[in-house]
């Protein structure tokens, strides 16, 4: 067990709904990052909070995304107008300032557009 | 820009046999960090070993160790007495230049099957 939990755990939604994801990492978790992944993918990188500031938004993401991290503790990563391209794994992941910055990920929420 | 690149897409093994994953990464910082994860099919994702840029050794842990080769900018893993739970997809991933506050990216992995 990692500490991180991700809900939902699945959501199916029509296209041109908006949804959002939630993240809590442990207290200990500084960093937050989230991640898009489609089957037989890597991560790919979406965006990452050092406590409430975000320090980097991926330039793939449209305007439809955003996340947040209010005081630093849990996180949400909302779509908004989604389309069936967005259907995909949204993992979230944090980690302290350790020697590695090794990431502790949850189980994440898979999104289902139809 | 950072990359990273895993030109294997499928291997095969056979248990008990080691295996190297290969992992190529671009950087232009003067500082970062390699890991290795492994994602079973049940999804998770499970971190194997870490390389800094700086370590004189190259890391191992347990039956993985990372062969870091800094002139060439390759970092496979490397797999002894492969078991039939290592089956698995792994990813290589690299930290940039800001330290454990650096983004994180990740290759395309390599599906690892291993053989009775």
């Amino acid at each position: 067990d990692t500490g991180v939990s991700q809900n939902p755990r699945h959501k199916i939604t029509k296209r041109g709904q908006n949804v959002t994801f939630r993240c809590d990492p442990i207290s200990e978790h500084n960093r937050l990052y989230w991640y898009r992944q489609t089957l037989g993918q890597g991560p790919e990188f979406l965006t990452y909070f050092q406590n409430e500031a975000q320090l980097e938004k991926s330039r793939l993401l449209s305007d439809r995304f955003s996340a947040e991290r209010p005081k630093g503790s849990f996180s949400t990563l909302e779509i908004q107008r989604t389309e069936q391209g967005d259907s995909a794994m949204y993992l979230c992941a944090g980690t302290w300032g350790s020697n590695t910055g090794e990431l502790f990920f949850g189980e994440g929420s898979r999104l289902t557009v139809l | 820009a950072q990359k990273i690149t895993q030109t294997q897409p499928g291997m095969f093994v056979q248990e008990k046999e080691a295996v190297t994953l290969d992992c190529t990464y671009d950087t232009s910082d003067p500082s970062y960090g390699l890991f290795w994860y492994k994602q079973p099919s049940s999804g998770e994702m499970i971190f194997l070993i870490y390389q800094g840029s700086y370590d004189q050794q190259n890391a191992t842990e347990g039956r993985y160790s990372l062969n870091f080769q800094k002139a060439r900018k390759s970092a496979n893993l490397v797999i002894s007495a492969s078991q039939l739970g290592d089956s698995a997809m792994y990813f290589c991933a690299m930290r940039g230049s800001r330290g454990s506050a650096s983004k994180i990216i990740f290759g395309s992995g390599t599906r690892l099957s291993i053989r009775p």
